[in-house]
């Protein structure tokens, strides 16, 4: 069966730090990978896409990539802050249809 | 700044009644979603449409219903509402097509509680 998984439900990290949070997937061929952050009580946010034969994307401090062998995505927030404390979530596109978003890591960023 | 705008932030029914969450999005977006998200299950897909009038089912479609009249109005219909539909609801509107590229855009969530 399709899965999508986030393998961490929480991560704490020190501020200053570079967090790193995984998306894996298992009988998907996505187009394309997103990643949205949402903060409690709110809807998800978009931030970045990446594309099957794309590697690597950036955006300020954020940084992701996608290895198509291995099924993974890894999302990167460099110097990381409280202010980027939020759940993030990943999201597969594989083609005519709507996105399946995994559950979500918890991100806490203690200063 | 556009926008995804859910009627409600916080509703609560009682069980069985008839209850009409409204979604409106002023992005000229084709596509409409609507997804419930519960702890531990993440966000599942209930209705969704890619054009006016259209509707399609996803993951978890018993016990709603939706309405497209209008490009920018997505209605989502809780026929009876029942306590295991106590969640927070999320309607998110996207492009077609490359558009995509910008992903969903989500409104703020509809909590509902059946009592």
């Amino acid at each position: 069966s399709q899965k999508i998984e986030q393998n961490s439900e929480a991560l704490n990290i020190q501020e200053g730090k570079t967090a790193t949070l995984t998306c894996n997937y298992t009988n998907y061929s996505p187009a394309y990978l997103q990643w949205y952050r949402q903060d409690p009580g709110r809807g998800p946010v978009f931030l970045l896409l990446i594309r099957e034969n794309e590697k690597e994307k950036r955006k300020e401090r954020l940084k992701v990539t996608f290895d198509t062998t291995l099924k993974q995505s890894l999302f990167h927030i460099t110097a990381s802050q409280p202010a980027d404390s939020a759940t993030y979530l990943c999201a597969l596109y594989s083609g005519n249809t709507p996105l399946v978003f995994g559950k979500g890591t918890r991100l806490s960023v203690i200063a | 700044d556009v926008k995804v705008t859910q009627s409600s932030r916080y509703l609560v029914k009682r069980t069985g009644e008839k209850v009409f969450l409204e979604c409106v999005q002023d992005m000229d977006h084709e596509n409409m979603f609507w997804y419930r998200q519960d702890p531990g299950l993440g966000l599942r897909l209930i209705y969704f449409s890619y054009d006016v009038k259209m509707k399609e089912k996803g993951d978890i479609p018993e016990g709603y219903s939706v309405s497209r009249e209008k490009k920018e109005r997505f209605s989502l219909i809780l026929e009876s509402a029942s306590t295991n539909q106590t969640s927070m609801y999320l309607c998110a509107s996207s492009l077609w097509g490359e558009g995509l590229n910008y992903g969903y855009t989500f409104g703020s969530g509809t909590r509902l509680t059946v009592v």
